[in-house]
Formats: C-alpha cells, sequence, structure tokens
C-alpha cells in the first residue's frame, strides 16, 4: 500500500508570500493530522480531521493557517502570509481508525518550508 | 498534563555496543506511550507502542522498551547498535481525551561510529 505522501518536500519562499502544503493519506484513512517542528523545537499537534471535518484545530498556531480537506481525501495546508517564524518541518499523517492508541499513525517524510 | 522529557539530545555510540535512550513521562492516567524513530529525508516510523498491556515491549529492528511505573520511564534499549541505527528517536505520549493527539519529546540524535 502506498505510504502517506507529501509535497513538496522542500519550499523557500519570501516573508509575505504564500504556501501551500499538500498531503495524500493512505487511501480510505478517514483521519488525517498536522504536525510541525520548528527549529529547535518539539513536534508539535496542529490540527486533526476525520473525513472532511476538523475534529481538533487546537493546535493552529494563528489565522494565517488554513487547512482543508475538501471530500475527505488530500488535504491542503495554507500560509498567508508566511511570517519567519513558520520555518520548520511539517508533517502530516494518517490513521484507519479511532484507536490510534493500538495502530499508532502513519507519517509522511515531511514538508521542510524556510521563509526568508 | 500529559508530557514526556528525553533526557538526551545526543547519544553516541560504537557499532556493536548497546543502545540506551532514556524517556521519562507523566500522566494522571495510564498511558499510551510510543518510540518514533526519523532517519535522513524520511518520515517519522512507529518504532513500538506501550498501552498497557506486557511492560516489556518489543519493535522492530531489535530495538525494546520497557514501561517502569514506580519510575515513570519508558526508555529505549537495543543489545547491539547497527550503523543504520543512526538518526533521531522521539518518546511520545498519547492524550487520552478522546481526541488522537500526539505529544512528542525534543527528540535524541543517536550517533553511530564505527
Amino acid at each position: 500500500e502506498a505510504g502517506v505522501t507529501q509535497f513538496p518536500s522542500h519550499s523557500v519562499i519570501e516573508k509575505g508570500q504564500t504556501v501551500t502544503l499538500r498531503c495524500d493519506p493512505i487511501s480510505g484513512h478517514d483521519n488525517l493530522y498536522w504536525y510541525r517542528r520548528v527549529m529547535g523545537k518539539e513536534i508539535k499537534f496542529l490540527l486533526h480531521f476525520v473525513k472532511e471535518s476538523k475534529q481538533d484545530e487546537s493546535g493552529m498556531p494563528n489565522n494565517r493557517f488554513l487547512a482543508e480537506r475538501t471530500g475527505g481525501t488530500y488535504s491542503t495546508l495554507k500560509v498567508q502570509p508566511a511570517e519567519l517564524e513558520d520555518s520548520g518541518v511539517y508533517f502530516c499523517a494518517s490513521s484507519q481508525e479511532q484507536g490510534f492508541f493500538s495502530y499508532g499513525y502513519t507519517f509522511g517524510s515531511g514538508t521542510r518550508l524556510t521563509v526568508v | 498534563a500529559q508530557s514526556v522529557t528525553q533526557l538526551d539530545s545526543h547519544v553516541s555510540v560504537s557499532e556493536g555496543t548497546p543502545v540506551l535512550l532514556r524517556c521519562n513521562y507523566s500522566s494522571s492516567y495510564s498511558p499510551s506511550l510510543f518510540w518514533y524513530v526519523q532517519h535522513p529525508n524520511k518520515g517519522l516510523q512507529l518504532l513500538l507502542k506501550y498501552t498497557s498491556a506486557a511492560t516489556l515491549v518489543k519493535g522492530i529492528n531489535g530495538f525494546e522498551a520497557e514501561f517502569k511505573k514506580s519510575e515513570t520511564s519508558f526508555h529505549l534499549t537495543k543489545p547491539s547498535a547497527h550503523m543504520s541505527d543512526a538518526a533521531e528517536y522521539f518518546c511520545v505520549v498519547g492524550l487520552n481525551t478522546g481526541f488522537q493527539k500526539l505529544v512528542f519529546g525534543t527528540g535524541t540524535r543517536l550517533l553511530v561510529s564505527p
């Protein structure tokens, strides 16, 4: 089975520009998550989709971040306008059922975002 | 609040020697604990998980971890390091809030020398 796919793998943009990250979860996985790791910090939860609905978006840092999952398949995370502190690695993960304690997530390789 | 603390940011070992990566957790409930690994330019891969079954958990690639409630620890070990084990390792706790959220430690980078 194909894994979780993220692209681009790297993105370098200027402060003030817009960037859109995409995540394709494993086919059939209803749960999709976004996490990020900013430089020198731990990986932190951003939000969780169940199908196309936002189950938990408590980790979204501010209103410059917009996540969507139209049709309950792939998801996009848009940063507009990007700031220097948004630089980091953005991870996407998916899981099949609510019981992640038993199954764990499957993570993608991440998108490394650099804002200059 | 649930959290994990990884006690070492870097650990260096020689190939063939044992590996010990330390993790302490804080939780008011019986926690669900995980170890993930990230190799360069790869995604986060689940090594093993503890979900209140056996306290000694065996994972992939010869790694194992022991849940010790009295010490609030979940250290990751491997008897003999391989060069391919060089990576960053994350101790993770799952939040028992009804939502599927993971809380990561700050990571331990394992360096393996020949």
